[in-house]
């Protein structure tokens, strides 16, 4: 199975500054026949259901805001939000689809208004 | 509108069985693979298992923590999918969502989940 390790494993970041979070993968996710990396971001708020952000490691879901980008190649890769918002309180998880099953998932990462 | 709504939860002794229910609306279910993911209290979350659609014979995957006691199916004719939970823990104490998988294993929508609470 391909462990995913993110880090921090918690964050606190100022309203308008930059977050980021970092998730690695203990084995390549990227499909060299299609060039495309196999790993998304979710962001899951209290009480609320995962929500999926990123796709393809820098998709990015169809209404989630710009502030939000995903990169990296490989075996790693960054949540990055540009500009941090309240709203942005929450817990993100990075998954990877790249050999399935198991579908496996980052331990997470708190991301906190400091 | 894309939605789904798990059911079924609730307070359940050790050793008993239950049976969760994902109604789904919005979307041409059949078309679509589900998958079942919990996050038990405190944790992260944790894929529990998927069907494939019709055109796949319906065939399904599981974690290996969770192989010889759940098991997923579906009902395209009322779309439904269900994840029917034997010999319940402690540890399946936890909220279980559903989720809509498209041609890659990544999910774009989730239901809002339903707590499924193991205790004596």
């Amino acid at each position: 199975d391909i462990v995913m390790t993110q880090s921090p494993d918690s964050l606190a970041v100022s309203l308008g500054e930059r977050a980021t979070i970092t998730c690695k993968s203990s084995q390549s996710v990227l499909h060299s026949s299609n060039n495309r990396n196999y790993l998304a971001w979710y962001q899951k708020r209290p009480g609320q259901p995962p929500k999926l952000l990123i796709y393809w490691a820098s998709t990015r879901e169809s209404g989630v805001p710009d502030r939000f980008s995903g990169s990296g190649s490989g075996t790693e890769f960054t949540l990055t939000i540009s500009s941090l918002q309240a709203e942005d309180v929450a817990v993100y998880y990075c998954q990877q689809y790249y050999i399935v099953p198991p579908v496996t998932f980052g331990q997470g990462t708190k991301l906190e208004i400091k | 509108e894309v939605q789904l709504v798990e059911s079924g939860g609730g307070l359940v002794q050790p050793g008993r069985s239950l049976r969760l229910s994902c109604t789904s609306s919005g979307f041409t279910f059949g078309d679509y693979a589900m998958s079942w993911v919990r996050q038990a209290p405190g944790k992260g979350l944790e894929w529990l298992g998927s069907i494939r659609t019709q055109t796949y014979r319906e065939t399904t995957e599981y974690a290996a923590s969770v192989k010889d006691r759940f098991i997923i199916s579906r009902d395209d004719s009322k779309n439904i999918a269900y994840l029917q939970i034997h010999s319940l823990k402690t540890e399946d104490t936890a909220v279980y969502y559903c989720a809509r998988r498209g041609s890659f294993w990544f999910f774009d929508y989730w239901g809002r989940g339903t707590l499924v609470t193991v205790s004596s």
